[in-house]
């Protein structure tokens, strides 16, 4: 049963198109995040959500628009996809914000731009 | 400065052996450190988290945190070849609404 799920695992799509990934966690936790692991195996954060509110926006391209339809949700849609765009995406959940130290994260979604 | 630097590797020792992993801050602010493991093309996992300065022990697994060096070590003893994984370390502030990742150190464990 699993903790923290993504869909689709793998993406492969042309520049320009719009796409979106889908984050559930199952674990009954307040917190959702977004983060972009690029080539270099760097682990930025993106967003976090709190009981579906936006709490960190870390100046990410206004092409990238999260939503959380409910606590257990945080989905991902990207428009007019770029080459750099490429990366693998994973989402991560805390019981709380005062709990971010402990971050339960996806299996990831590897994207790929051409 | 980078925040957070972390030594890529890759690391590569002997089965039995102890390994040393370790990074540097730049911020006094942070006082959540935390180690997390990634396998090939899984999400990473968290090890252990310390709170401030100080030692912390979990099985073959120790995390020391030196804040006035601004240093923190993960120590694996007994290395077994399923320890083979990026290391990522990790820290925050109080707050802890946002997480600073070093890049991570591969470690391959020879069997």
């Amino acid at each position: 049963d699993t903790a923290v799920s993504q869909t689709p695992k793998y993406l492969v799509t042309q520049m320009g198109n719009d796409k979106s990934i889908k984050c559930e966690q199952n674990l009954g936790h307040d917190t959702m995040y977004w983060y972009k692991q690029d080539s270099k195996k760097f682990l930025k954060i993106m967003f976090s959500y709190n009981n579906k509110e936006l709490i960190i926006n870390e100046t990410v391209p206004n092409r990238f628009s999260p939503k959380s339809p409910d606590k257990a949700h945080l989905n991902l849609h990207i428009n007019s996809l770029e080459l750099g765009d490429s990366a693998v995406y994973f989402c991560a959940s805390s019981q709380g914000l005062s709990q971010g130290y402990e971050q339960y994260f996806g299996p990831g979604t590897r994207l790929t731009v051409t | 400065q980078k925040e957070v630097e972390q030594d890529p590797g890759p690391l590569s020792v002997p089965e039995g052996a102890i390994v040393s992993l370790n990074c540097t801050y730049s911020n006094s602010a942070f006082q959540y450190f935390m180690w997390y493991r990634q396998y090939s093309r899984k999400g990473p996992e968290l090890l252990m988290y310390t709170y401030s300065s100080g030692n912390k022990e979990d099985g073959r697994f120790t995390a020391q945190v030196d804040k006035s060096s601004k240093y923190i070590s993960l120590f694996i003893r007994d290395s077994q070849p399923s320890d083979s994984a990026t290391y990522l370390c990790a820290m925050s502030d109080l707050a802890v609404d946002k997480i600073i990742f070093g890049k991570g150190t591969r470690l391959h464990i020879l069997p």
